[in-house]
C-alpha cells in the first residue's frame, strides 16, 4: 500500500528566505505527483503536477522535482512572503487509479514579516 | 464562474442522524470524489463517480452512501452508522484523471 510522508509537519521561516518542503512516497510506480496549497478552512488548489517521466515542473516562483527512483519528491518556494503562508500538501497517483490520488498530511507553512 | 460548489459549510449532526452534503459542479467534469479530510492527516477516499449512474467505494465507505443522477451533482450521505463524522468534507472533480478541482468544503461536527 503506498504511503506518503511529509517532513516537517509545520515550518515557520521569515519572509525572503526560500521553502523547501518535502514529500515521500513509498512505491516508485506512480503515474503523477501533484502539489496543493491548502488556506485555513478551505478548499485545495493545485500547484504543481509532474507526470512521472518528468523531473521537474516550474510555476513563477515554484519549482518542483520528482526522483521517482528515491521516492522523492521537493517543492521549492524562492522568496517567500507572508502571503505563502498555508499549508501545502502533496498527492501520487498510481497509474490504476484514475483521478484517485494517496495524500500526504500536509507540511503547515507560516512566513513571518 | 465555472467551479465546485459545496453546501452547507457548517454542519452539525445529532445522534442516529443521517445529514446530506451537497456537492455541484458546473464545469462538466464526468468524475467526481468525496474525500475525508481529519487534523494531521491526509485526505482520504470515501466514494467517487466516473459517470453518470456509476459509482465506487473509495478506501473508508463505511457509514457513507452517495447517489450520482446527474453529471454536474454528487451528494454524500452521512449516516448514523459512522460513529465519528467530525471531520472536514471536500469534494472535488477532473476531466481528465490527472488535475483535480476541489470544492471549498464542510465542517461536519456532531452535537
Amino acid at each position: 500500500k503506498q504511503e506518503v510522508t511529509q517532513i516537517p509537519a509545520a515550518l515557520s521561516v521569515p519572509e525572503g528566505e526560500n521553502l523547501v518542503l518535502n514529500c515521500s512516497f513509498t512505491d516508485s510506480a506512480i503515474y503523477n505527483l501533484q502539489w496543493f496549497r491548502q488556506d485555513p478552512g478551505k478548499g485545495l488548489t493545485s500547484l504543481l503536477l509532474i507526470q512521472s517521466s518528468q523531473r521537474e515542473q516550474t510555476s513563477g516562483r515554484l519549482n518542483a522535482s520528482l526522483d521517482k527512483s528515491s521516492g522523492r519528491s521537493t517543492l521549492y518556494i524562492a522568496a517567500s512572503q507572508p502571503g505563502d503562508s498555508a499549508t501545502y500538501l502533496c498527492a501520487v497517483r498510481r497509474p490504476d487509479s484514475w483521478g484517485k490520488l494517496q495524500f500526504g498530511a500536509g507540511t503547515q507553512v507560516v512566513v513571518t514579516p | 464562474d465555472g467551479g465546485i460548489t459545496q453546501s452547507p459549510k457548517y454542519l452539525f449532526r445529532k445522534e442516529g442522524q443521517n445529514v446530506t452534503l451537497s456537492c455541484e459542479q458546473n464545469l462538466n467534469h464526468d468524475a467526481m470524489y468525496w474525500y475525508r479530510q481529519d487534523p494531521g492527516q491526509g485526505l482520504r477516499l470515501i466514494y467517487y463517480s466516473q459517470i453518470v449512474n456509476d459509482f465506487q467505494k473509495g478506501d473508508i465507505a463505511e457509514g457513507y452512501s452517495v447517489s450520482r443522477e446527474k453529471k454536474e451533482s454528487f451528494p454524500l450521505t452521512v449516516t448514523s452508522a459512522q460513529k465519528n463524522p467530525t471531520a472536514f468534507y471536500l469534494c472535488a472533480s477532473t476531466r481528465t484523471g490527472d488535475k483535480l478541482f476541489f470544492g471549498s468544503g464542510t465542517q461536519l461536527s456532531v452535537l
